[in-house]
């Protein structure tokens, strides 16, 4: 099945700075790949996904890209602000036979600094 | 996110017993997930349903028995409980296998 893994697992920075979180999956022909930020206590939410036919996507201050060849794909997170603090995890979709499952990476906890 | 329900938010049990935990969704989506969360591990799939009377195993199933009878309901039974089964429980329905899943508020179970 698809492996994912998310790097790195803490990240302090400064308010107005920017925050990246890599990951990295397993199997190429995963085709679909969600983020989602998780809040103290609360549910994972979907903020943002990218599908493979498309290299990047924004939505205001957060982007992702995606890199079919390396099988990596990040967040980007610009002008962070305090409500950004939370865990991020990504996922990608494997799709093989019988096989349409996300696979979670470990998260990455985000601590935005005033 | 009132199209997804998860009963009881919380639940304290002893090792041996049997425990259902309940989800019910509004939304009609094909697919329902159950995940598992602890600390260092992320989301781990338990189980999912493509559609009524079909489930599947996930990355962690053992322990965990689900049925889907009705479109709407997907509950998680493990069926004598254990302390390694403590953690936060997280249901999740999707449309379909490649589009967004959308998650409960979650179920906190403690077993004593």
């Amino acid at each position: 099945g698809e492996n994912v893994e998310q790097h790195p697992s803490t990240l302090s920075v400064q308010e107005g700075d920017s925050a990246v979180i890599k990951c990295t999956y397993s199997d190429s022909a995963s085709n679909y790949f969600p983020w989602y930020k998780q809040e103290l206590g609360k549910r994972p939410q979907l903020i943002i996904d990218i599908r493979s036919n498309v290299g990047e996507k924004k939505d205001q201050r957060i982007a992702v890209t995606l890199n079919k060849t390396a099988k990596h794909f990040s967040l980007h997170i610009t002008e962070t602000q305090p409500e950004d603090s939370a865990v991020y995890f990504c996922a990608a979709l494997g799709v093989s036979p019988n096989d349409y499952k996300l696979s979670f990476g470990a998260g990455t906890t985000v601590t935005v600094r005033a | 996110d009132a199209g997804i329900t998860q009963s009881p938010r919380y639940k304290i049990t002893e090792t041996g017993r049997q425990v259902t935990l309940m989800c019910h969704q509004t939304w009609s989506h094909s697919y329902m997930f159950w995940y598992r969360q602890d600390l260092g591990h992320g989301l781990r799939l338990i189980y999912y349903s493509a559609a009524a009377d079909i489930t599947d195993k996930g990355e962690v199933p053992d322990g965990y028995v689900v049925s889907r009878s009705k479109t709407e309901n997907f509950p998680l039974t493990l069926e004598s409980a254990t302390r390694s089964q403590t953690s936060v429980y997280f249901c999740a329905t999707s449309p379909n296998s490649n589009q967004p899943q959308h998650f409960g508020d979650g179920t906190r179970l403690s077993i004593l």
